[in-house]
């Protein structure tokens, strides 16, 4: 099946700074990766996602990058602000599969 | 668009009883709907995936005697934790999947259940 790491777990940057958060996945057949964040104690939201078929996607300030060959991706928040502050989860799914394997997760921090 | 509720959002009940959570997608049809298992500072935990009108897929390890799901309708999934033991105690959260192919398939979360055995 497929495995998901992510790292780092724990990310603090100063605000207006950029944050970067990198996962990488094994199975080279995943072909559906999506971000969410998640607050203390509230549901995972999607914040964007990108297919096998693009190498990057923006939306404002953040953005994800996919490099199927080396199979990992990345999310990029730029001019962070303090309600950036989350955990964020990457993951990924295999083609033809419905389900999502999640990553570990990574706490960003904002330092005002 | 895309909203899915859960309910109840949060409930305490004394060990041995049983426990009901519904997942509803509001405002689209979910052929699929997964549930979850999130413990504090953790990942997510896949429990089950849910096809409406057949039988619920479970994850190794998972008892399916222990937590029964039912996919009654396309918008509408609940989660059953029978006989509950302070060791089931934990945030379930459901989501469902929109679309079933190309750009529209997503999924897309419920507020979470917090569920307190004592």
């Amino acid at each position: 099946g497929e495995n998901v790491e992510q790292h780092p777990s724990t990310l603090s940057v100063q605000e207006g700074d950029s944050a970067v958060i990198k996962c990488t996945y094994s199975d080279s057949a995943s072909n559906y990766f999506p971000w969410y964040k998640q607050e203390l104690g509230k549901r995972p939201q999607l914040i964007i996602d990108i297919r096998s078929n693009v190498g990057e996607k923006k939306d404002q300030r953040i953005a994800v990058t996919l490099n199927k060959t080396a199979k990992h991706f990345s999310l990029h928040i730029t001019e962070t602000q303090p309600e950036d502050s989350a955990v964020y989860f990457c993951a990924a799914r295999l083609f033809g599969n419905e389900k999502l394997t999640f990553g570990t997760g990574t706490r960003l921090t904002i330092i005002p | 668009g895309a909203v899915v509720s859960q309910h109840p959002s949060w409930v305490i009940c004394k060990s041995g009883t049983s426990v009901k959570i519904e997942c509803r997608s509001l405002d689209f049809q979910a052929t699929t709907m997964f549930w979850y298992r999130q413990f504090p500072k953790q990942s997510l935990m896949l429990m089950a995936t849910s096809n409406e009108g057949s039988k619920a897929t479970y994850e190794q390890g998972v008892e399916k005697d222990k937590f029964l799901i039912n996919h009654a309708s396309l918008t509408l999934s609940t989660l059953t934790v029978t006989s509950a033991h302070p060791e089931d105690s934990s945030f379930y959260i459901c989501s469902a999947r929109r679309g079933s192919s190309g750009s529209t398939d997503t999924q897309y979360f419920g507020p979470g259940t917090r569920l307190t055995v004592l």
